[in-house]
């Protein structure tokens, strides 16, 4: 079982509809939680951090984290094509050793 | 923002030509990591430094070595590239963690894109 998963995609949204995407993890002393996107060929952007249950929004997008349940998730609203991209979800574990999934990669069709 | 910096950006090289990738922060992060990426796969972490002196191997195996003399430069360097070594490096940042989450954060550098002809 890899540390962090994530559905590899690809993930495919309307125009303004809402991209869900899910990432699970198995170390269950992990303490904070990162979503990363990336564009082709670009270098990943770190776009939002977690580290309390519940909800955290900022702007368009959401962060979701249930420890209980060892999953984090990103909700993007009113996708835009521009949100074509790469994410990666990345979470801290015992030991502060920063472990990366291997993306999602989303399709915002017009 | 990031204060991350890589170069040289873009590199194509021939056979056997010794290489460093630089790689500097301004951010005062201790901790300094190397990923090595191929288009549309997972970052591997070939890699880290948590401080002066300090270098380890990372998860994937690299023929490149790295070195660590002052907090804000961490070079990756090549010293006979071989076609296989043709991959975009990501040069990575992170703080000590401390009284805010947000320390333990981690930014990228913009890359390098290497080929070796």
């Amino acid at each position: 079982q890899k540390e962090v998963e994530q559905n590899s995609g690809p993930l495919s949204v309307p125009e303004g509809a809402i991209a869900s995407l899910n990432c699970t993890y198995s170390d269950r002393g992990s303490q904070s939680f990162f979503w990363y996107r990336q564009y082709s060929g670009k270098s990943p952007e770190l776009i939002m951090s977690i580290y309390s249950n519940g909800d955290k929004e900022d702007g368009r997008f959401t962060a979701q984290l249930n420890k209980a349940s060892q999953y984090v998730s990103l909700l993007i609203r009113d996708s835009q094509p521009s949100d074509s991209a790469t994410y990666l979800c990345a979470v801290i574990a015992a030991g502060n050793k920063l472990t990366f999934g291997g993306g999602t990669r989303v399709l915002v069709k017009p | 923002e990031a204060d991350i910096y890589q170069t040289p950006r873009y590199l194509v090289i021939g056979t056997g030509k010794k290489i460093t990738l630089e790689c500097s922060q301004t951010m005062g992060h201790d901790k300094m990591y190397w990923y090595q990426q191929d288009p549309g796969m997972e970052l591997h972490l070939i890699h880290y430094s948590y401080g002066v002196n300090s270098t380890e191997k990372g998860d994937l195996s690299s023929e490149s070595t790295v070195s660590r003399i002052r907090t804000e430069h961490f070079p990756l360097t090549l010293e006979s590239a071989r076609p296989s070594h043709t991959s975009q490096y990501l040069c990575a940042s992170r703080g000590a963690g401390g009284s805010l989450p947000s320390y333990n954060e981690q930014f990228f550098g913009p890359g390098t894109r290497l080929t070796v002809l």
